[in-house]
C-alpha cells in the first residue's frame, strides 16, 4: 500500500467539479510541495501541478492544486469527457529519503 | 524543448539482466537528478531511484536496492538503469525523468521490459 493514500476512484459529470485527496504525513506532504500527474492509457504520466499549487505552462486552470498539513487536493472544473485518466500526487519524504507516488486514482466522466 | 528518448522493448529470461538508456537533451545534462519509475501492467507508479549526473551520486528505494545500478555518462548526456536478476515481476514500463523545480516535469517515452521463459 502507498505511503501516500488516494482515492482509487472519482466520477462526475461533464462541466461538473470533482476534487482527488492525496493523504501523507509529516515526512512527505507535512514538510515537502505536492505534485501532481495525469496518465493517459499507454502513455507517459504528464505533470500538471508542481510545488502545491502551480501549473506548468500548456496546462488549463481548470486544473488546480492545494495543500494543507499533511493532506494535499487536486481539484478539476468544467469536467470533459478526455479529463478521463488515472491522477497521482507525488512528492519526496525525507524520512524514507525517497520519492513517494500515491496509488493512484481512476477519474471517470459519467 | 527537454526531451528524453529511450531505448527499445527488451525481451529477457528469467534472472537475465537488462539496462536500459535515456538520451537527455535541451538542458545541461548535469543541472538535475535523473529519475526511474516502474510501471507494471495495469498497476500504479513506483519510484525506483535516482542519479546524479554531475557526481555519480545514487538514491536506491529498498525494493530494488540490491539488483540496481543507475548511472550517467556526462561524455553523451545519457543515463542508464541496469536491473539485475529479472524476475517475472519485473515486466513493466520503465520511465526516466529528470527533477525540474521539484517535480517530473518531462518523461521519456518509456521501455517495455518483458521476463518471460
Amino acid at each position: 500500500q502507498s505511503v501516500l493514500i488516494q482515492p482509487p476512484s472519482a466520477s462526475g459529470t461533464p462541466g461538473q467539479r470533482v476534487a482527488i485527496s492525496c493523504s501523507g504525513a509529516s515526512s512527505n506532504i507535512g514538510s515537502n510541495t505536492v505534485t501532481w500527474y495525469r496518465q493517459l492509457p499507454g502513455t507517459a504520466p504528464k505533470l500538471l501541478i508542481y510545488a502545491n499549487n502551480k501549473r506548468p505552462s500548456g496546462v488549463p486552470d481548470r486544473f488546480s492544486g492545494s495543500k494543507s498539513g499533511t493532506s494535499a487536493s487536486l481539484a478539476i472544473s468544467g469536467l470533459h469527457s478526455d479529463d478521463e485518466a488515472v491522477y497521482y500526487c507525488a512528492g519526496w519524504d525525507d524520512s524514507l529519503n525517497a520519492w513517494l507516488f500515491g496509488g493512484g486514482t481512476k477519474l471517470s466522466v459519467l | 524543448e527537454v526531451q528524453l528518448v529511450q531505448s527499445g522493448a527488451e525481451v529477457k529470461r528469467p534472472g537475465a539482466t537488462v539496462k536500459i538508456s535515456c538520451k537527455v537533451s535541451g538542458y545541461t545534462f548535469t543541472t538535475f537528478y535523473i529519475h526511474w519509475v516502474k510501471q507494471a501492467p495495469g498497476k500504479g507508479l513506483e519510484w525506483m531511484g535516482l542519479v546524479d549526473p554531475e557526481h555519480g551520486k545514487t538514491i536506491y528505494t529498498e525494493n530494488f536496492k540490491d539488483r540496481l545500478t543507475l548511472t550517467a555518462d556526462r561524455s553523451t548526456d545519457t543515463a542508464y538503469m541496469e536491473l539485475r536478476g529479472l524476475r517475472s515481476e519485473d515486466t513493466a514500463f520503465y520511465y526516466c525523468a529528470p527533477l525540474r523545480s521539484g517535480a517530473l516535469a518531462t518523461w521519456g517515452q518509456g521501455t517495455l521490459v518483458t521476463v518471460s521463459s
